[in-house]
């Protein structure tokens, strides 16, 4: 069973194209992350939530709404999108938002922006 | 400034050798935790083996084990008998108090290649 899971995998869009991109963990986490790595394969957050609240949202333009509707999923919802969106976006989850709290990631949906 | 540095964009290793893989970090705390991710070709993120900053003792999972000097602020990872599989992106992370809800932050990568 894949503990966190994130769809689609691939994803091809136009610019200016609304797109969202799902995610659920059955690791029975409270604390659920979007992180998106670049070309040049940087790794950074850009949204968190603890138990349904968002507690973490980084320097990330208004056209990126995360939307979680329980503990268990967390969305991206991408409206208007540009070249500069395409990336690979990693879903991820821990226990909690503690220092010890392992974060696990989803396999990544590959987002090209045309 | 970049909190964790990872200095060597490409590394290789023959199979069944032993290859290490440098990381530093620059911080103030005293508490926080260190992780070792790999990310193969499927880019699916795969933790290696994480790291107390409080606990002395080097941490190991079967042929991974780091070396953390504290107060050098460094955390290698030492790879022992290199399989092909072994052959991934490998980024060094770091989670601590001072950043935004205990944010975690990634060094850019380095790209090991296992040569048969």
């Amino acid at each position: 069973d894949t503990a966190v899971s994130q769809t689609p995998k691939y994803l091809v869009t136009q610019m200016g194209n609304d797109k969202s991109i799902k995610c659920e963990q059955n690791l029975g986490h409270d604390t659920m992350y979007w992180y998106k790595q670049d070309s040049k394969k940087f790794l950074k957050i850009m949204f968190s939530y603890n138990n349904k609240e968002l507690i973490i949202n980084e320097t990330v333009p208004n056209r990126f709404s995360p939307k979680s509707p329980d503990k268990a999923h967390l969305n991206l919802h991408i409206n208007s999108l540009e070249l500069g969106d395409s990336a690979v976006y990693f879903c991820a989850s821990s226990q909690g938002t503690s220092l010890g709290n392992t974060i696990y990631f989803g396999e990544g949906s590959w987002l090209t922006v045309v | 400034a970049q909190t964790v540095t990872q200095s060597q964009p490409e590394m290789s290793v023959q199979e069944a050798e032993t290859v290490t893989l440098s990381c530093t970090y620059d911080t103030s705390e005293s508490d926080y935790y260190l992780f070792w991710y790999k990310q193969p070709p499927s880019r699916q993120m795969i933790l290696v083996i994480r790291q107390e900053a409080y606990k002395q003792q080097n941490a190991t999972e079967n042929r991974f084990s780091v070396n953390f000097q504290k107060a050098a602020k460094s955390f290698s990872l030492k790879i022992s008998d290199s399989q092909l599989g072994d052959a991934a992106m490998y980024f060094c992370a770091y989670r601590s108090g001072e950043y935004n809800n205990n944010d975690m932050r990634f060094g850019a990568g380095t790209r090991l290649t296992v040569k048969p």
